[in-house]
């Protein structure tokens, strides 16, 4: 079955890199997404990755995909206050619309 | 405001209840996603539409509950007989076929909650 898994909670200095890391454990997940959510705020996408990538950069976001070992990491370069936010890892294996979410990281920002 | 709409808001019911709650997607997204999020966890996928089929279901959901998309456009989540475990977050989304990653887009919830 599908099982997605984050760490809680990660706080980081304003400016600093923030790494946030994910496991999934389903092997036909063909894209990775991070969503964002923002207190009352809707789910948010910030990026996704194929499978069949291992890297994708997107402005400060860069998103780290190891398949072998079934690890996900997003990096937030120079972040922001304006990032504090929750991060949700998702998967969704080829052939299926179902998006399964992990946890959550609530990332602190501070000043 | 072309974004995803739920309606309503926030509902509060007592125990026993019915509860019908409303999606509008964008307007030219033919894929509906219905989920499910409680207090420090991810969503939990509820049900897919794609236009007016109801195409993945969840085994999370259980009888009481059932959603439909009749015309493929709006959709409605009933729950009935409502526990105060169904108190939950519920999350509209939808996305266009035309898209290959399938970035889904998000409503701002339902808050229910079950007294």
């Amino acid at each position: 079955g599908e099982d997605v898994e984050q760490s809680l909670f990660l706080s980081v200095r304003e400016g600093d890199s923030s790494v946030i890391n994910c496991t999934y454990t389903d092997s036909s997940s063909t894209y990775l997404y991070w969503y964002k959510q923002e207190p009352g705020a809707g789910l948010q996408l910030l990026t996704y990755i194929f499978s069949n990538m291992d890297m994708k950069q997107d402005q400060r976001l860069t998103v780290l995909l190891n398949k072998k070992d079934k690890h996900l990491s997003l990096r937030i370069a120079d972040t922001q206050t304006g990032d504090s936010a929750i991060y949700f890892c998702a998967e969704r294996p080829g052939g299926y619309q179902k998006v399964t979410f992990g946890t959550g990281t609530k990332l602190q920002v501070i000043p | 405001d072309t974004g995803v709409s739920q309606d309503p808001r926030h509902k509060i019911t007592k125990r026993g209840q019915n509860v019908t709650f409303r999606c509008d997607p964008i307007s030219e997204h033919n894929r509906l996603y219905w989920y499910r999020q409680t207090l420090g966890q991810g969503p939990e996928f509820l049900t897919y539409f794609q236009n007016e089929a109801q195409l993945e279901k969840s085994r999370l959901l259980s009888d009481r509950f059932s959603a439909e998309r009749p015309k493929g456009s709006f959709s409605t989540l009933e729950i009935q007989r409502t526990e105060q475990g169904d108190s939950a977050m519920y999350l509209c989304a939808s996305s266009s076929s035309r898209s290959s990653y399938n970035e889904q887009f998000f409503g701002p919830g339902t808050r229910l909650t079950v007294l």
